[in-house]
C-alpha cells in the first residue's frame, strides 16, 4: 500500500481564519479523498479529489466552505476555510491505487478552533 | 444513499475471549465491505475487508462474515489480546470507492 503523510498533524487556530492540509502519496494513486471525524465520532466522506478537476463533493459539504486540490496523481489538499469551533475535529485523507476498492488512510490532522 | 449501523458502541471482554461486533447496511448495491482499526492519535487501519462474492474470510485471529441477503456483517476477533484494544469501525461501498462508515465500537480487552 501507498504510504501517506498529512501535514500539519495537529493545529489551533482562530476562529475566522483557514487552514489549509495537505496530504502526500508516496506512489501514483487512482483516487483521493478527504473524510472529517468529529470528536468521538465516525469518519464522515467531504469530498472526492479528482486530480485536474474540481473535486466532487458530498451532501452537507461546499466548495466554499472546503475547497480542494489535486494538482497531480501523489498529491491534495484541503482547505479548511473562515473555521468556528464546530469545524474542530481530525481530517484525514485516503487513497484507493488502480481497480482495487481497498482505502488506505493517513495519520489525520487533529484541528482545534477557538 | 447508504446507511450503516454498527453494535454495540462499546464491548469489553477478558484477555482470551472473543470480541464480535456487528453491522448492517442497507443499499443492496453495496458490494465491498471492509473494517478498520483506530488507536488513539492514529488513522484508521485496515484490517480486513471482504467482497460481496464471499460469505466469509479470515486471517488469523481476524475473521469477517457476510450475509448479504439479510445485509449484515460482522467482525470476529477471537483470542483477543489487549493490544487489540481500540475502536473499530465497519464501512460500505457500493462502487463509487467512496466508503459510509459506521459509528464505532470502541473494544476494551482486560488483562
Amino acid at each position: 500500500s501507498a504510504v501517506i503523510s498529512q501535514k500539519p498533524s495537529r493545529d489551533i487556530c482562530q476562529r475566522g481564519t483557514s487552514l489549509t492540509i495537505q496530504c502526500q502519496v508516496d506512489s501514483q494513486v487512482t483516487m483521493m479523498f478527504w473524510y472529517r471525524q468529529q470528536p468521538g465520532q465516525s469518519l464522515t466522506l467531504i469530498a472526492t479529489a479528482n486530480q485536474g478537476s474540481e473535486a466532487t463533493y458530498e451532501s452537507g459539504f461546499v466548495i466554499d466552505k472546503f475547497p480542494i486540490s489535486r494538482p497531480n496523481l501523489t498529491f491534495s489538499t484541503l482547505t479548511v476555510s473562515n473555521m468556528s469551533p464546530e469545524d474542530s475535529s481530525i481530517y484525514l485523507c485516503s487513497d484507493t491505487q488502480g481497480a482495487s476498492e481497498t482505502q488506505y488512510f493517513g495519520p489525520g490532522t487533529r484541528l482545534l478552533v477557538l | 444513499g447508504e446507511n450503516v449501523e454498527q453494535h454495540p458502541s462499546t464491548l469489553s471482554v477478558q484477555e482470551g475471549d472473543s470480541a464480535v461486533i456487528k453491522c448492517t447496511y442497507s443499499d443492496s448495491a453495496s458490494n465491498y465491505f471492509p473494517w478498520y482499526k483506530q488507536e488513539l492519535g492514529k488513522g484508521p487501519q485496515l484490517i480486513i475487508d471482504i467482497r460481496s462474492n464471499v460469505g466469509e474470510k479470515k486471517d488469523q485471529r481476524i475473521a469477517v462474515t457476510l450475509n448479504k441477503t439479510a445485509k449484515h456483517f460482522s467482525l470476529h476477533i477471537t483470542e483477543t489480546q489487549p493490544e487489540d484494544s481500540a475502536v473499530y469501525f465497519c464501512a460500505s461501498d457500493t462502487g463509487r470507492r467512496a466508503l459510509t462508515f459506521g459509528s464505532g465500537t470502541r473494544l476494551q480487552v482486560q488483562p
